[in-house]
């Protein structure tokens, strides 16, 4: 198994308050993924970093900022957590590379409710 | 982002093959077909990948058609672990100026009965 972590696994907070969510890899990999999961939905890409520092906005980054100061931790934060962010949130890590495989490997899930 | 279209769900038998079809017709030059799973409670794994030629794992084999507007998943014996929902995605391999973000659709939920 990928070396990813994803910190709380569950969550419950109430509207307003900020929120963050720690990804962790031990891989050293270079991608790293937020993305949030709704019932009767696939996976949505909110933010990705490829590299330190480096960062972009997904499909649905709207209420959502991250960060990447280290390699290792990719940080999702709702500065003001809404009800409509409730879901399941993962992360995902990729090397970058095409020895052997140039996958994407999935956290565990980090399921949020926001009352 | 080229779409990808798949069936709702299917129903296998466990033991017997499965072969899961995706339809892709924009499909572009640099688009690779890559398949993920999700079991239930869990985040999606990597399946297989390809880009024009047929391709096999220890886990599945990829049948892509000639024009690649198509390409079939194949278990070659179905077990109840493989009960699960299956994207197919297409994406541009991560590296360079390419960032290997996935765009995933409802996916093929896969029902094994034993």
């Amino acid at each position: 198994d990928a070396g990813i972590t994803q910190s709380p696994r569950h969550k419950v907070t109430e509207t307003g308050t900020p929120v963050t969510l720690r990804c962790h890899q031990t891989e050293n990999h270079r991608y790293m993924y937020w993305y949030r999961q709704d019932p009767g939905h696939g996976l949505r890409l909110i933010h990705y970093s490829y590299g330190v520092k480096d960062t972009d906005k997904g499909e649905v980054s709207d209420g959502y900022s991250v960060s990447r100061s280290k390699t290792e931790d990719f940080l999702l934060t709702l500065e003001s957590a809404t009800s409509s962010q409730t879901s399941v949130y993962f992360c995902a890590i990729n090397p970058g590379t095409s020895d052997p495989y140039n996958e994407q490997f999935f956290g565990p899930g980090t399921r949020l409710t926001v009352l | 982002d080229a779409k990808t279209t798949q069936p709702n769900s299917m129903e296998s038998n466990e033991e017997e093959p499965v072969h899961l079809p995706c339809n892709h017709s924009t499909i572009s030059g640099t688009d690779y077909i890559h398949w993920y799973r999700q079991l239930p409670s869990q985040g999606p794994e990597y399946v297989i990948h390809g880009l024009t030629s047929n391709v096999n794992n220890r886990m599945a084999s990829l049948a892509i058609a000639e024009d690649r507007k198509s390409s079939t998943l194949i278990l070659h014996r179905a077990t109840l672990r493989d009960a699960a929902v299956y994207y197919c995605i297409l994406s541009r391999i991560a590296g360079g100026t390419s960032y290997g973000k996935l765009t995933f659709g409802q996916g093929t939920i896969l029902t094994v009965h034993p």
